[in-house]
């Protein structure tokens, strides 16, 4: 099972970009990695997924490294409203079988004014 | 847009007694998952269907069961419960395919056992 370390919380100004790393050492060699933000009494969002190199749309970019031990999911000019806990989740579902599937622990991300 | 639904936004109950907790979703997923979410812990993976009357275990089972009679419904069944599942519980669906893929999330159910 890949192990994912995320930061705890990191804070923010409005305007800024601000990038979320997420270290994953022992993922596999067929695990995907996914970005989710979640805000109070609400269930996950899906933000990005990604599993090489960059991947980007209208809300993020998600850099992952040659070596795939890590992954930086970027928010490009944050505001108030990404104030929220930022979730990444590495692991591979195949037919039958999400037991790889593992959450990190979130990072709460406060934007300041 | 697809939706999940939890039958209970919260839940008050009993130890020992029996808990259902109901999820939904609309869009014919063929994968719908029930976590559960603490402080500090994330979120873990009590149970997965990947089809009608299938079903895997996850990281943390002990405790629970589920059901799924239909395609549409993903039932995860306390049968006595206990204050350490004191929690949110979280249900999902995704269509199969490649990696994690995108799952959609119900808004939780906080179930609190006195």
């Amino acid at each position: 099972l890949a192990k994912t370390t995320q930061p705890i919380s990191m804070d923010s100004y409005e305007g800024q970009e601000v990038n979320i790393t997420c270290s994953h050492n022992n993922i596999a060699t067929n695990d995907y990695i996914t970005w989710y933000q979640q805000f109070p009494s609400q269930g996950p969002r899906f933000i990005i997924q990604g599993y090489k190199t960059k991947v980007t749309n209208e809300v993020a970019s998600l850099f992952i490294p040659a070596d795939r031990k890590s992954s930086t999911l970027s928010l490009p000019r944050v505001s108030l409203s990404d104030t929220a806990v930022y979730y990444c989740l590495v692991g591979l579902l195949s037919s039958g079988s999400a037991r790889q599937l593992t959450f990190g622990s979130g990072t709460q991300l406060t934007v300041l004014p | 847009d697809v939706k999940v639904t939890q039958s209970s936004r919260y839940l008050v109950k009993r130890t020992g007694e029996k808990v259902f907790l109901e999820c939904v979703q609309d869009m014919d997923h063929e994968n719908m998952f029930w976590y559960r979410q603490d402080p500090g812990l994330g979120l873990r993976l009590i149970y997965f269907s990947y089809d009608v009357k299938m079903k895997e275990k996850g990281d943390i089972p002990e405790g629970y069961s589920v059901s799924r009679e239909k395609k549409e419904r993903f039932s995860l069944i306390l049968e006595s419960a206990s204050t350490n599942q004191t929690s949110m519980y979280l249900c999902a669906s995704t269509l199969p395919g490649q990696g994690a893929n995108e799952q959609f999330f119900g808004p939780g159910t906080r179930l609190t056992v006195l």
